[in-house]
């Protein structure tokens, strides 16, 4: 049982540096998400997807960009990096809108 | 605009005390409602949601939350708490009609021996 797999589980870059995280999920999901963890913050929506081919922006999206070119992945890109977007990083799926949300372990990143 | 406010950042309690998490959210109508736990390192789990119905809902490793729609608040209890419970705890609020959640931030628990 797979759930929803990230990767990398750690990454360090450097600024302005891109990079691409991967989320996967096996559950055949339609929406998808990814957040930023911050201390003191939460969980603050960056961008989510509501089905195959479509992205829409969440809260924070400045900086990042996604794509969802096949159902089961949704993936995060930052195509220069800043050192404000140290953070972790958790994507998350659901069946259907306002059913739980499953999330994967999290991308720990690190801008220098 | 809908809002959840978890006021205790921390929490410390004594293996086999009673606990008591607190989570206010601010939504015009009925909201869905859910508890997660994040252990150190690792990602969301489900604990708990709110729908619809019964306002004393049970979940997963003993917890329930009650939902007061007069308070505004789905606070999370356990009779009994393990050491095992320490981790950081998440409410969030999901509006009817979409499929975006608004999370607290987080209550992180410590259980002392």
């Amino acid at each position: 049982n797979a759930g929803v797999t990230q990767t990398p589980k750690f990454r360090v870059l450097k600024t302005g540096q891109s990079m691409t995280l991967l989320c996967a999920q096996d559950m055949n999901h339609e929406y998808m998400y990814w957040y930023r963890q911050d201390p003191g913050m939460g969980l603050r929506l960056i961008h989510y997807s509501v089905g195959e081919g479509t992205t829409a922006k969440g809260e924070v999206p400045d900086g990042y960009n996604v794509s969802r070119l096949k159902k089961q992945n949704f993936l995060l890109g930052l195509e220069s990096a800043a050192p404000s977007q140290t953070s972790v990083y958790f994507c998350a799926s659901s069946q259907i809108s306002n059913q739980p949300q499953h999330f994967g372990d999290g991308t720990r990143l690190s801008i220098l | 605009a809908q809002s959840v406010t978890q006021p205790d950042i921390h929490i410390t309690v004594s293996e086999g005390a009673s606990l008591e998490l607190r989570c206010n959210y601010s939504y015009g109508a009925t909201p869905y409602l859910f508890w997660y736990v994040q252990s150190p390192g690792q990602g969301l789990q489900l604990l708990l949601k709110y729908f619809s119905g019964d306002t004393l809902v049970q979940g997963i490793k003993g917890f329930e939350a009650e939902f007061k729609r007069s308070q505004s608040s789905f606070n999370l209890r356990k009779p009994s708490v393990h050491w095992s419970d320490a981790a950081e705890y998440f409410c969030a609020v999901g509006a009817r009609g979409t499929y975006k959640y608004i999370f607290g931030t987080g209550t992180r628990l410590k259980v002392l021996a």
